[in-house]
């Protein structure tokens, strides 16, 4: 079966930097996606990756590792705004998006 | 320009009902999408529609249907609705299904089936 996997929930204190993993099985693989999810509000979209290696854009950044079936999206400088749910999604074979559960992030002063 | 909207917010509604919930894109996208979010799972897909007029069945189809006269609309409709499909439910669309594709999400619509 296909699987993503993330952490339920991590806490981290504003100013600092958090690293959030995903891992995934899945039948093929054309891109993985974060997407951003606050509370009661729509997924809006952060990162994009289809090859190894780091994408940065601004204090986000999104990393993936095809052979190990491995991302994470790193917060740089957390904001008090930066409190959310943070979902991998994996394009599989049939271009269909799967989901992880999302990661719950708890952003304290 | 809107993006995407939903309608309604949110509803209950009593069991054996059917319910419509709609979706309209100003975007002029291709492919259109209809999740389900629940505590504790990832968005599951119900249908999608990579065109105006034709239509696929996702991962939770069962108890759905959809269509797509036009390229805006794409309408989930619950025929019966039962408590299972108690959910926050998101449409999306995206330019053309493809592997790049990111999908653009509307604000969601809170159902509650008693």
């Amino acid at each position: 079966g296909q699987n993503i996997d993330q952490p339920t929930e991590m806490t981290a204190t504003e100013g600092a930097i958090v690293q959030i993993n995903c891992t995934y099985q899945t039948s093929g693989f054309n891109g993985l996606f974060w997407y951003q999810q606050h509370a009661g509000e729509a997924p809006t979209f952060l990162s994009y990756n289809v090859l190894d290696g780091l994408e940065e854009k601004g204090r986000f950044s999104s990393f993936l590792s095809r052979s190990k079936g491995y991302s994470y999206l790193l917060l740089k400088e957390l904001q008090m705004k930066d409190s959310a749910s943070y979902l991998c999604a994996v394009y599989d074979s049939n271009y269909q998006l799967i989901w992880g559960a999302g990661t719950k992030l708890i952003i304290k002063p | 320009i809107a993006g995407i909207t939903q309608a309604p917010t949110s509803q209950i509604l009593a069991a054996g009902r059917r319910m419509t919930l709609r979706c309209t894109q100003d975007m002029r996208h291709n492919a259109m999408y209809w999740y389900r979010q629940d505590l504790g799972l990832g968005l599951r897909l119900i249908h999608y529609s990579n065109t105006a007029g034709t239509t696929g069945k996702g991962e939770v189809p069962d108890g759905y249907s959809v269509s797509r006269a036009n390229t805006d609309d794409f309408p989930l409709t619950l025929a019966s609705a039962v408590p299972s499909q108690t959910s926050v439910y998101f449409c999306a669309s995206s330019i053309d299904g493809g592997a790049t594709d990111t999908q653009y999400f509307g604000p969601g619509t809170r159902l509650t089936v008693l």
